[in-house]
C-alpha cells in the first residue's frame, strides 16, 4: 500500500514532442505528490509538485495532472528538449514532505 | 548559496566493516533526510532528522543509524556492511514546513 507505481520505465521522444510519465498509488492518505528530475552523477531536484485538492498544475513546459478518484497522477513535458533527457521520479508523502515514497523512475531520452 | 555537501563522494569497504557518511545541509535548513538509491530498489527513505531528533525512520535494519548535530550537520552510519549495502546514499535538506528537498550529489558506497 506504500508503493508508487511508475510507467514507463524508459521513454524516447523526439525534440518538440510531448513526454508523458504516469504514476499510480494505493494509499489514500498521501497528500503531497512531487516529481523529481535526476541527471547522471547528480542528486534528484524538485521539478514540480501538487496537492490532491488540485487537478492540474502547470509550471512552464511541465504540467502535473492529478486524478484523485483513480489515484493516478502524471507528468507532461511539452516541447521536450534534449536537455530534458534525465531520469524522472514521481513520489508521494503523507503528513509531511521529507519521508517520500518514490516511484521506480523513468529514463527519458529526447532525440535531437 | 552553497548546496548540500556530502562526504566522502566515493568509498570502498569490505564486508563486515562499518562506514560513516557526512552531510552538511544548506545554511538555514534544519531538516535533513537520508535516502538509499540502488538500481534494484530505487530511492528508499532511510531517516529524517530535525533539531537533533529523529522524526521518521524507514524500513531498514538497525545496522543503519544516523544523528544530527546542533549545527544541523548530519551523519549516517552503517555497521557490519553487507554486499547489498552497495548504493548511492543521498542526503537532502529542507525547511521542515516546505516541500522542496534539496539533494546532495551523494556518497557512492561499494562493498566488496
Amino acid at each position: 500500500q506504500q508503493q508508487v507505481k511508475q510507467s514507463p520505465q524508459s521513454l524516447i521522444v523526439q525534440k518538440g514532442g510531448i513526454s508523458i510519465i504516469n504514476c499510480a498509488y494505493e494509499n489514500t492518505a498521501f497528500d503531497y505528490f512531487p516529481w523529481y528530475q535526476q541527471f547522471p552523477g547528480k542528486g534528484p531536484a524538485l521539478l514540480i509538485a501538487i496537492r490532491p485538492d488540485v487537478s492540474e498544475k502547470k509550471e512552464g513546459r511541465f504540467t502535473i495532472s492529478f486524478n484523485k478518484s483513480a489515484k493516478q497522477f502524471s507528468l507532461h513535458i511539452m516541447d521536450s528538449q534534449p536537455g530534458d533527457s534525465a531520469t524522472y521520479f514521481c513520489a508521494a508523502s503523507m503528513g509531511g514532505f521529507q519521508k517520500l515514497v518514490f516511484g521506480t523512475g523513468t529514463r527519458l531520452l529526447v532525440s535531437p | 548559496k552553497a548546496g548540500v555537501t556530502q562526504t566522502p563522494r566515493y568509498l570502498i569497504k569490505t564486508r563486515g566493516q562499518q562506514v560513516t557518511l557526512s552531510c552538511s545541509p544548506i545554511s538555514g535548513h534544519r531538516s535533513v533526510s537520508w535516502y538509499q538509491q540502488t538500481p534494484g530498489q530505487g530511492l528508499q527513505f532511510l531517516f529524517e532528522y530535525f533539531s537533533e531528533t529523529q522524526r521518521n525512520k524507514g524500513n531498514f535494519p538497525g545496522r543503519f543509524s544516523g544523528r544530527q548535530f546542533s549545527n544541523s550537520r548530519s551523519e549516517m552510519n552503517v555497521s557490519t556492511l553487507e554486499l547489498g549495502d552497495s548504493a548511492l546514499y543521498l542526503c537532502a535538506s529542507s525547511f521542515p514546513q516546505e516541500g522542496e528537498l534539496f539533494f546532495g550529489e551523494g556518497s557512492r558506497l561499494t562493498v566488496l
